[in-house]
Parts: C-alpha cells; structure tokens; sequence
C-alpha cells in the first residue's frame, strides 16, 4: 500500500529566503505526482504536475523534482514571499491512473 | 467558468441522520472523486468514478454511497451519519489519461455530526 509522507510538519522562513519541501512515497510504481497549495479554510489548488518519466517540472518561482528510484519529490520555492503562506501538499497517482495518495502537507509561513 | 462546485458549503448533523452532498463539474472531465480530509492525515480517498455509469471504491468508503448522475455530476450520501465522519469533504475531477489526470479541486463543505 502506497504511503506518502511529507517533512517537515511546518516550516517557518523570513521573506526572501529559498525553501525546499519534501515529499517521500514507499512505492516508486507511480503515474505522476502532483503539488498542491491550500489556503486555510479553502480547497486545493494544483501547482505541478510531473509525470513519471520526467525528472522536473517549472512554474515561475516553483520547480518540483521527481526521483522514483529514491521514492522522492522535491519542491522549490524561490525568494519566498509572504503569499506564498499555505500548506503544501503532494500526492503520488498509481500506475492505474485511478488512486491518489496524499501527504498530510507542510503548513509553510513566510514572515515579512 | 465555475469548475467544481459543492453544495452545501457547511452542514451540521445529528447522529443517524442522512444527507447527500453534491459535486459537479462543468470542465467536461471524465473522472471525478470524492475525499475527506481530517487534521494531520492528509486526504483520504472515499469513492472514485472513472467515467459516467462507474463506481469504485477507495481507501475508507465505508459509511458512505455515491452516484454518478451524469457526467458533470457525482453526489455522496451518508446513509446514517456518525460522528467519526465529522470532516472536510472535497470533490475533484480529472481529463482523459493523456493529460495526466491532473486534479481540480472543488471548496470543500465542512461537516460536523454531533
């Protein structure tokens, strides 16, 4: 059974500053993997989505990294900014194309 | 463009009662799901449906019904609710396969069952 966790729990960073989010699955037979961002109190929104056989995927100030073999992802924030407050989360989608299975996120402040 | 929508957007109930919470799309998505999400478990996979007339379940569906109506619409139903099913519910919806099955993601409607 496929088990996502992700460290940290929270993170806490001075605006300006680069982060990095971690995200580890025990079962590298996945589809893709997918970044989530939600506000509190509000649903998720999709940040990247990688695919299996890519390695990294970009979006502005974001870049979010797939090793399967590690069972790991990654995902960069660059020069943080206060908006960037919310928890992060990542899911990892089977190879049926059907299961997500999520993280429980890490809740990021970005302190002015 | 409206997405996923849910309704209702909170619900309190009482032990045994029932209720059916509503999700539907207008992006034309095949697949759609159902999730709760409880403090520090991440989402948890109730129901999915992979295409209209198409029922699964995922990993903790027991308490709850679903029906896919229709392709825009997939209603979950708490037969007889219990307190361990207070949680924020979200629906979501995915393309076809060859897009990856990247998530949309409705507001979710928090449900208290006391």
């Amino acid at each position: 059974k496929q088990e996502v966790t992700q460290i940290p729990a929270a993170l806490s960073v001075p605006e300006g500053e680069n982060l990095v989010l971690n995200c580890s699955f025990t079962d590298s037979a996945i589809y893709n993997l997918q970044w989530f961002r939600q506000d509190p109190g509000k649903g998720l929104t999709s940040l990247l989505l990688i695919q299996s056989s890519q390695r990294e995927q970009t979006s502005g100030r974001l870049n979010a990294s797939l090793d399967k073999s590690s069972g790991r992802s990654t995902l960069y924030i660059a020069a943080s900014q206060p908006g960037d407050s919310a928890t992060y989360l990542c899911a990892a989608l089977d190879n049926y194309g059907q299961n997500f299975v999520f993280g429980p996120g890490t809740r990021l402040s970005v302190l002015p | 463009n409206a997405g996923v929508t849910q309704t209702p957007k909170f619900q309190v109930l009482k032990t045994g009662q029932s209720m059916t919470l509503q999700c539907a799309q207008d992006m034309n998505h095949n697949s759609m799901y159902w999730y709760r999400q409880d403090p520090g478990m991440g989402l948890r996979l109730i129901y999915y449906s992979a295409s209209e007339g198409t029922t699964d379940k995922g990993e903790v569906p027991n308490g709850y019904n679903v029906s896919r109506l229709n392709k825009r619409e997939f209603s979950l139903r708490l037969e007889s609710a219990a307190p361990s099913q207070t949680s924020v519910y979200f629906c979501a919806s995915s393309p076809p396969g060859t897009g990856g099955y990247e998530q949309y993601f409705g507001p979710g409607t928090r449900l208290t069952v006391t």
